[in-house]
């Protein structure tokens, strides 16, 4: 199957300082990329839609010059937190769509996500 | 708007108990349905999906059966191993970006 890599895994930071993840579709071409936060207890939350070429879209609530998202190529998307704070410490998951999936299944392949802990 | 409702965890169960997690959901049209799963440190899987009424999806033993009378999607397993501990999301598609749009997560402990 179609497999999304994301990277770093884990990332411990300092309060005021940025943070970059990195998201790749090894093997296919993905021209929407999806981050998620996932919070404890909670679902994933929809942050934005990271279009390749074009600017990325953003959930009402999400702050678009705090986490910067550039799709750049058709197999990579980044999320950078910039002057992350402890409360930016999350669970963040990035996911693509193979296009042979095809949009009637809707099916995602979604990354390991990145745990960031800001102190 | 789309939502999806899922029932709160955690939920234990020893092994080879029977498994049944409820997921109801709404929606405008017929979106596809699914079911995803996260293990321990990784990221989420797809464990199963639908993508019209009365289809079942299966996988690893599970099932789940796509009810648009009861607008449900209810995941099953007849006797759960130690191994299928983990968190458990049911999913329904057509966000408005054609993003996923996700239950609150169920966890699932199996004790031996």
């Amino acid at each position: 199957g179609a497999v999304v890599s994301q990277h770093p895994s884990r990332v411990i930071c300092k309060s005021g300082t940025s943070v970059k993840i990195e998201c790749r579709s090894l093997d296919f071409q993905a021209t929407t990329m999806f981050w998620y936060r996932q919070f404890p207890k909670k679902s994933l939350m929809l942050m934005a839609t990271s279009n390749e070429g074009s600017k990325a879209t953003y959930e009402q609530g999400v702050e678009k010059d705090k986490f910067l998202i550039n799709h750049a190529s058709l197999t990579l998307s980044t999320l950078t937190v910039t002057s992350a704070h402890p409360e930016d410490s999350s669970f963040y998951i990035c996911s693509a769509r193979s296009g042979t999936s095809g949009i009637n299944t809707g099916e995602l392949f979604f990354g390991e996500g990145s745990r960031l802990t800001v102190l | 708007g789309n939502s999806v409702t899922q029932m709160e965890g955690p939920v234990t169960l020893s092994e080879e108990a029977f498994l049944t997690i409820n997921c109801t959901y709404t929606a405008t049209g017929y979106p596809s349905l699914f079911w995803y799963v996260q293990y321990p440190g990784e990221g989420l899987q797809l464990l199963l999906k639908a993508t019209k009424a009365d289809d079942k999806g299966s996988n690893k033993g599970f099932e789940a059966t796509y009810r648009k009378e009861t607008t449900s999607f209810h995941l099953e397993k007849g006797s759960v191993q130690v191994s299928d501990s983990a968190v458990y999301f049911c999913a329904l598609g057509g966000g408005s970006q054609g993003n996923l749009i996700f239950g609150k997560g169920t966890k699932l402990s199996v004790k031996p």
